[in-house]
């Protein structure tokens, strides 16, 4: 079954940066865009990101924009965020979701269980 | 830039009535691409409609989605115990790319 889980989460200071792994199992991961959606302490959802299945198309909102890049590996079926220049507003639960239609951006089929970044001096 | 709003904010109700949850759009929303989510605290959310009123695999059919244009609705009848929760609806296909509601909160009365 379709399976992701996300690592890297954590307690950086406000300029600092972070990389944030997502590893896939369960279905044909080059198949598929991959994005990243998070969520602040109490807050609604806010996507982020999206990658195309090869890896060539990049879409940020504009709140990420210059600051964070995604990217995957197809052959260890793992999506990244690399985050630059983090601010106290990044503070969120990051989730990795899987879109089921290409070409994206769609819906979001499956989740992973989310990690925490906490943006903070 | 699609602004979705949800209401109400807060819905309590009792195990056994029906739930209508609203979704408005600021502008007509192409091709009906809007999605339903449930969110239960510490975890992730979960797919229940896509392209407005398609279910998700494995959701019950309690749950339905219909609308069209600006105006949107997730029906969940004969609530059970489980469907209290969080849901957001989520637009998608056109710029800027991906919006979610703020959300509704379903609570028991």
């Amino acid at each position: 079954q379709v399976h992701l889980v996300e690592s890297g989460g954590g307690v950086v200071q406000p300029g600092g940066s972070l990389r944030l792994s997502c590893a896939a199992s369960g279905f044909s991961f080059s198949r598929y865009a991959m994005h990243w959606v998070r969520q602040a302490p109490g807050k609604g959802l806010e996507w982020v990101a999206v990658l195309s299945p090869a890896g060539d198309i990049r879409i940020y909102t504009d709140s990420v924009e210059g600051r964070f890049t995604i990217s995957r590996d197809n052959s260890e079926k793992t999506v990244f965020l690399q985050m630059k220049n983090l601010k106290p507003d990044d503070t969120a639960v990051y989730y990795c979701a899987r879109d089921p239609i290409a070409p994206a951006p769609d819906y979001f089929d499956f989740w992973g269980q989310g990690t925490l970044v906490t943006v903070s001096s | 830039e699609i602004v979705l709003t949800q209401s109400p904010g807060t819905l309590s109700l009792s195990p056994g009535e029906r739930a209508t949850l609203s979704c408005g759009a600021s502008q007509s929303v192409r091709s009906n691409y809007l999605a339903w989510y449930q969110q239960k605290p510490g975890l992730a959310p979960r797919l229940l409609i896509y392209d407005a009123s398609s279910r998700a695999t494995g959701i019950p059919d309690r749950f339905s989605g219909s609308g069209s244009g600006t105006d949107f609705t997730l029906t969940i009848n004969r609530l059970e115990p489980e469907d209290f929760a969080v849901y957001y609806c989520q637009h998608y296909g056109s710029s800027p790319l991906i919006t979610f509601g703020q959300g509704t909160r379903l609570e028991v009365k």
